[in-house]
C-alpha cells in the first residue's frame, strides 16, 4: 500500500514550456486535490475532484487545468510555465467527505518545481 | 473570509514543553485541525478538534481551543528531537460535498535543540 504518490520530484521548466504533474493513489479514495506551497503562505488548494471524471476550481486555479480519467488518478498541467509557479506542489486524497475527521486528507510528497 | 495565522518559528529544547499557536477568522468552522510536515515529506494530520470542544488531549499532545478569541493552540508535551518539523493549524467548515475544505495557516516550524 504506496497511498499518495507523486511524479516527477523534482523538475526545472523554462518560462513557456508545458508539463503534467502526476498523482496516483491506492486507497480507492474519492477525493483528490492539488495543493501549491509557497514560503509563508501556507498551502492553497488550486483544483480538486470530487469523483472520476470530474473536476473544480480551488482558490488559485489560474494557469493549471486538471484531469481526472481514471479515479486513482490526478493529473495536473501547466500549459505554458510562468517564474509565479515557482513553487512545491502537494497531490492529497480522501473519502468521501473531506471536512471531516474520519476523512482526513493523505498527502503525497510533494514536487518541487522551478520555472525560470 | 478565512483567514488562518501562526507565528513561523519556534525553537524550543529537548524535554521542555512546546506551545504552538493559531488564530482563525471564520467563526462558523467546525473541525480545526493540526498538521505536521517534516523535511521532505507531505503533511501527515496529528490531531483535530470539534469546535464544541474546549481540549483534547491524545498522548504528549494536547489542544486547547478559545472559541470566543478564535484561538487555537496545540501543546506538545516532552518535546523530543523527533518533533523537530513545520506545523500547520487548518479550519474546516465541515458539511458534505464539495461545500467542505481546509484552510491552512502559514506554518510554524519547531526546532527542538539539545
Amino acid at each position: 500500500n504506496a497511498g499518495v504518490t507523486q511524479t516527477p520530484k523534482f523538475r526545472v521548466l523554462k518560462t513557456g514550456q508545458s508539463m503534467t504533474l502526476l498523482c496516483a493513489q491506492d486507497m480507492n479514495h474519492e477525493y483528490m486535490y492539488w495543493y501549491r506551497q509557497d514560503p509563508g503562505m501556507g498551502l492553497r488548494l488550486i483544483h480538486y475532484s470530487v469523483g472520476e471524471g470530474t473536476t473544480a476550481k480551488g482558490e488559485v486555479p489560474d494557469g493549471y487545468n486538471v484531469s481526472r480519467l481514471k479515479k486513482q488518478n490526478f493529473l495536473l498541467g501547466l500549459e505554458s510555465a510562468a517564474p509565479s509557479q515557482t513553487s512545491v506542489y502537494f497531490c492529497a486524497s480522501s473519502l468521501r467527505d473531506r471536512g471531516r475527521p474520519g476523512y482526513e486528507q493523505y498527502f503525497g510528497p510533494g514536487t518541487r518545481l522551478t520555472v525560470t | 473570509g478565512e483567514d488562518v495565522e501562526q507565528s513561523l518559528f519556534l525553537s524550543v529544547r529537548e524535554g521542555d514543553s512546546s506551545v504552538i499557536n493559531c488564530t482563525y477568522t471564520d467563526s462558523s468552522s467546525t473541525y480545526l485541525y493540526w498538521y505536521k510536515q517534516e523535511p521532505g515529506a507531505g503533511l501527515q494530520l496529528l490531531t483535530y478538534i470539534f469546535s464544541n470542544m474546549d481540549m483534547k488531549q491524545d498522548q504528549r499532545l494536547t489542544v486547547l481551543l478559545n472559541k470566543k478569541d478564535k484561538h487555537l493552540s496545540l501543546r506538545i508535551a516532552d518535546t523530543q528531537t523527533g518533533d523537530s518539523a513545520i506545523y500547520f493549524c487548518a479550519e474546516s467548515l465541515g458539511g458534505t460535498g464539495t461545500a467542505s475544505k481546509l484552510t491552512f495557516g502559514t506554518g510554524t516550524r519547531l526546532q527542538v535543540t539539545l
